[in-house]
C-alpha cells in the first residue's frame, strides 16, 4: 500500500519560531509537493521538487523554504512563523508527468499563536 | 494560463439522490483532468482521471465523470449518494509542460438523511 506520511497531524507554534514540517514517501517517487489548504481557497502550491536537492517555487513561496536531501523526504520550513501561516499543510508525491496521480499525506494542521 | 473553476462551493443532496458536481477548465491543449475527494481530517484521494480515449470515465466508489471538450467541462456524477460520500471534492487539471496540477477551490458535499 502506497504511503505518504507527515510528521505531525497537529502542531501549535508561536510567532517567530522556526517550524519544520516533514514528509516521507515510500513509493520511490521523483516528485514531491507542498501545498497549503485554506477554506475557500482550495490547494495552493508552495514548493515542489523534481529530484534530490532540486526545488522549484510554486504559487505562494514567500515565507517558506524547503529541503530535499534524500529522495523519500521533503521538508517544509517556516523560517519565522507568522499568524497568517496558520493553515492545513498537505504533502504529495508522484511519478514524473502531469498526467499522473499525486498521492497525498493526511496533512498537518498548523496553528501559529 | 491553466485554471479550474468549481462554481458550487456547497452542495446538499438527500441520501439516495443523484449527484452532479460541476467543473470547468481552461487549457489550450488536451487536458489531463482529475477528481479528488477529501474526507474530513484526511488527505486527498484520487477518484478518477481522464487523459485520452473514452470521454466517460469510471472511478472508485461508484463515481463517473464525463469530459466535454465543447463545454470545457469535466463534471462528476453519481447515481445514488450515500452518507459516507459527504466530503470535499476537488477538480484538477494537469498543467502540461511541468508536472504540476492546478486544483479548483473545491465543492463541499453535504448529505441529508
Amino acid at each position: 500500500d502506497v504511503k505518504v506520511t507527515q510528521s505531525s497531524r497537529y502542531l501549535v507554534k508561536r510567532t517567530g519560531e522556526k517550524v519544520f514540517l516533514e514528509c516521507v514517501q515510500d513509493m520511490d517517487h521523483e516528485n514531491m509537493f507542498w501545498y497549503r489548504q485554506d477554506p475557500g481557497l482550495g490547494l495552493r502550491l508552495i514548493y515542489f521538487s523534481y529530484d534530490v536537492k532540486m526545488k522549484e517555487k510554486g504559487d505562494i513561496p514567500e515565507g517558506y523554504s524547503v529541503s530535499r536531501e534524500k529522495k523519500e523526504r521533503f521538508s517544509l520550513i517556516l523560517e519565522s512563523a507568522s499568524t497568517n501561516q496558520t493553515s492545513m499543510y498537505l504533502c504529495a508525491s508522484s511519478l514524473p508527468g502531469s498526467s499522473v496521480e499525486q498521492f497525498f499525506g493526511p496533512g498537518t494542521r498548523l496553528t501559529v499563536l | 494560463a491553466q485554471s479550474v473553476t468549481q462554481p458550487d462551493i456547497h452542495i446538499t443532496v438527500s441520501e439516495g439522490a443523484s449527484l452532479e458536481l460541476r467543473c470547468n477548465y481552461s487549457y489550450g491543449a488536451t487536458p489531463y483532468l482529475f477528481w479528488y475527494v477529501q474526507s474530513p481530517g484526511q488527505g486527498l484521494q484520487l477518484l478518477l482521471k481522464y487523459f485520452s480515449g473514452d470521454t466517460l470515465v469510471q472511478g472508485i466508489k461508484g463515481f463517473e465523470a464525463e469530459f466535454k471538450r465543447s463545454q470545457s467541462s469535466f463534471n462528476l456524477r453519481k447515481p445514488s449518494v450515500h452518507w459516507s460520500d459527504a466530503a470535499e471534492y476537488f477538480c484538477a487539471v494537469g498543467a502540461g509542460r511541468d508536472d504540476k496540477i492546478i486544483f479548483g477551490k473545491g465543492t463541499r458535499l453535504h448529505i441529508l438523511p
